[in-house]
């Protein structure tokens, strides 16, 4: 049973460091193909795509945030990070992580961030 | 980037009528992705690859199309099926998604 789960600080203030995990089961991200992304959506918003990693520990980014993003797994293969720097209003989101084989085909609950001072 | 454009932005149906959701794409992809998601819950994988079902979906529920134009139609509207679907592409960096088309039961 393959299930992932987003864990964060809530509410953080504008121009900090945002750091989200991403907790997985049923699966391994050292299997050949293998990816999690991250992926947010502000409230009453589509869908925006913000970084992934596969399981060769390459990793891609969405040009627009870039500079800001770093996506990384720890050694065990069961989670994933991201750290989202200087943030601002813009950045409150719903944040999900996503397993990708052939489309998300799991995405975990989704965990809510707010930046406000 | 890539900019998927769907229609309609919101439609209804009534229960056993056909929908068809179209996305449009700024420039040509190789494939096409939907998914559902449902008022406060995560988005669901629907169709993969612009028209493989995904696994434990209604084959009321299929996709098509090619280069810059996509479609998912649901064949018979059920309750259900109200939520709002999105369209994905990956065929360049960054993978983008559509705008939504909220979908409603009359």
């Amino acid at each position: 049973q393959v299930t992932l789960k987003e864990s964060g600080p809530g509410m953080l203030q504008p121009s900090k460091t945002l750091s989200l995990t991403c907790s997985f089961s049923g699966f391994s991200l050292s299997t050949s193909g293998m990816v999690v992304s991250w992926i947010r959506q502000p409230s009453g918003k589509s869908l925006e795509w913000l970084a992934a990693i596969d399981w060769d520990g390459d990793k891609y980014y969405n040009p627009s945030l870039k500079s800001r993003l770093t996506v990384s797994k720890d050694t065990s293969n069961t989670q994933v990070f991201l750290k989202i720097t200087s943030v601002d209003i813009a950045d409150t989101a719903t944040y999900y992580c996503a397993r990708a084989t052939e489309g998300f085909d799991y995405w975990g609950q989704g965990v809510m961030v707010t930046v406000s001072s | 980037e890539i900019v998927l454009t769907q229609s309609p932005t919101t439609t209804a149906a009534s229960p056993g009528e056909k929908v068809t959701i179209t996305c449009l794409a700024s420039s040509s992809v190789s494939n096409m992705y939907w998914y559902q998601q449902k008022s406060g819950a995560s988005p669901k994988l629907l169709i993969y690859s612009t028209s493989s079902l995904a696994s434990g979906v209604p084959d009321r529920f299929s996709g098509s199309g090619s280069g810059t134009s996509y479609s998912l139609t649901i064949n018979t509207m059920e309750a259900e099926d109200a939520a709002t679907y999105y369209c994905q592409q990956w065929s360049s960096n960054p993978l983008t998604f559509g705008s939504g088309t909220k979908l409603e039961i009359k």
